[in-house]
């Protein structure tokens, strides 16, 4: 079965600790890969598309990457207002229909 | 406004009841998305609607989950004789064109089913 499996599932920074969260996929023919960020309470917000190895996208103090068979999401000197649940989520059999991880839950500490 | 609005933002029925969850997706957003977030879950998919037709129903968990959008904007998801199972975040979601992506998703309605 087609699975999006994200790791770890909770990290803790220091501010100013970068680190990285992994996101890997088992389908062939992937026609996209986006991750989202969620705050407690909220609706999930976009922050990238990825669609072919070696795509890198950046953000503020995130940067997206895409390999064959994962994604990354580098996060460069965190600061606390980082602090969010990171869903990556890949594109499924019809439009719209994105196959969300469970997410990594992280939190930065002053 | 700016965004997807969904309403209520809280949802409280007794096993057995029926609900509407409403949405309003962004002005002018051709597809609109339902999905639904179980505690410590990412969204699963439920269904999507591009204008008034509903394009795809294949992640609706029963036939007493029913969604609707007849004119093309607003969308209601109806859950008929509720079940504690049924107890999630149902999130909206909606995209500018015929290319669905990028979703952008309203706060949702939590629903408990007691």
């Amino acid at each position: 079965e087609d699975q999006v499996t994200q790791s770890p599932e909770a990290l803790r920074l220091q501010e100013g600790e970068s680190s990285s969260l992994n996101c890997s996929y088992t389908v062939s023919g992937l026609r996209g890969l986006f991750w989202y960020r969620q705050d407690p309470g909220k609706g999930p917000e976009f922050l990238f598309t990825l669609y072919s190895a070696g795509e890198e996208k950046e953000k503020e103090r995130l940067k997206a990457t895409l390999t064959k068979k994962e994604s990354f999401l580098h996060i460069t000197a965190p600061k606390p207002e980082d602090s969010a649940t990171y869903l990556c989520a890949r594109e499924g059999g019809s439009q719209g229909n994105l196959i969300f991880g469970k997410g990594t839950k992280l939190s930065v500490k002053p | 406004g700016a965004g997807v609005s969904q309403s209520p933002r809280y949802k409280v029925a007794k096993r057995g009841q029926d609900v509407a969850l409403r949405c309003d997706p962004i002005s002018g957003h051709v597809s609109l998305f339902w999905y639904q977030q179980a505690l410590g879950q990412g969204p699963e998919f439920l269904t999507y609607f591009q204008n008034e037709a509903q394009l795809d129903k294949s992640g609706l968990p029963s036939d007493r989950f029913f969604a609707e959008r007849p004119e093309g904007s607003v969308s209601t998801l109806k859950i008929q004789r509720t079940q504690q199972e049924d107890s999630a975040v149902y999130l909206c979601a909606s995209s500018l064109g015929q290319e669905a992506v990028p979703l952008h998703f309203g706060n949702g309605t939590r629903l408990t089913v007691t």
